[in-house]
């Protein structure tokens, strides 16, 4: 059974940087499965593809804010890291990883990590 | 990537059928057939409902079915029933292991 877990903190503050993780079990992130992303969604409003990682360690970012994301992980915790510099008020979100079939549809996603960014 | 373009908001009566539409460019959506669409109710993550444009996961009824002309992916959904009032959100492949979601459509069962 296939599950995914973010935690991270609730609240940072403006410029900080934020380090969420992902979780996962049910599979292995060094072979099975098309790797993790982040994806996240400010309060009412859409979802936004952040990054991607794959079992191989190749990375893909957003274009728009890939100077400040950086993905990786650690197999041997079954972890993906997302870090995300100098956060601003605008990237209050709920931040969600996700797990894509071969088919790269996201079947499975975690419950999602509601981060708040305030002075 | 771009965001993808969906209605705001759809409606439509218990048992009638709806349609969801999700423009994209050449670069994303009339490039790739993996667009894929995600059911989203308040306060819950996201439920894959189409992949690869048109096919189902298991256990999702076949009241939705999914479809793609050009730059353009389309969500139907037929028999409409009061749960599936929510938020629908495509998403395409855009290349270089990128993706890009649309702005969500709201959808109300009269």
């Amino acid at each position: 059974q296939v599950t995914l877990k973010e935690s991270g903190p609730v609240l940072v503050k403006p410029t900080e940087t934020l380090t969420l993780t992902c979780t996962v079990s049910g599979f292995s992130l060094s072979n099975a499965r098309m790797g993790v992303s982040w994806i996240r969604q400010p309060p009412g409003k859409a979802l936004e593809w952040l990054a991607h990682i794959f079992s191989n360690d190749e990375k893909s970012y957003s274009t728009s804010l890939k100077s400040r994301l950086t993905i990786s992980k650690d197999t041997s915790k079954s972890q993906v890291v997302l870090t995300m510099t100098n956060m601003d008020p605008v990237d209050t979100a709920t931040y969600y990883c996700a797990t894509p079939s071969s088919s790269w549809g996201f079947d499975y996603w975690g419950q999602g990590t509601l981060v708040t960014v305030s002075s | 990537q771009s965001a993808l373009t969906q209605p705001a908001s759809v409606s439509g009566s218990p048992g009638q059928s709806i349609t969801i539409s999700c423009t994209g460019t050449s670069s994303d959506v009339g490039s790739y057939n993996l667009v894929s669409w995600y059911q989203q109710h308040p306060g819950k993550a996201p439920k894959l409902m189409i992949y690869e444009g048109s096919k189902r996961p298991s256990g999702v009824s076949n009241r939705f079915s999914g479809s793609k002309s050009g730059n353009t992916a389309s969500l139907t959904i037929s028999g409409l029933q009061a749960e599936d009032e929510a938020d629908y959100y495509c998403c395409s492949y855009a290349g270089s292991s990128t993706f890009g979601f649309g702005g969500g459509t709201k959808l109300t069962v009269l």
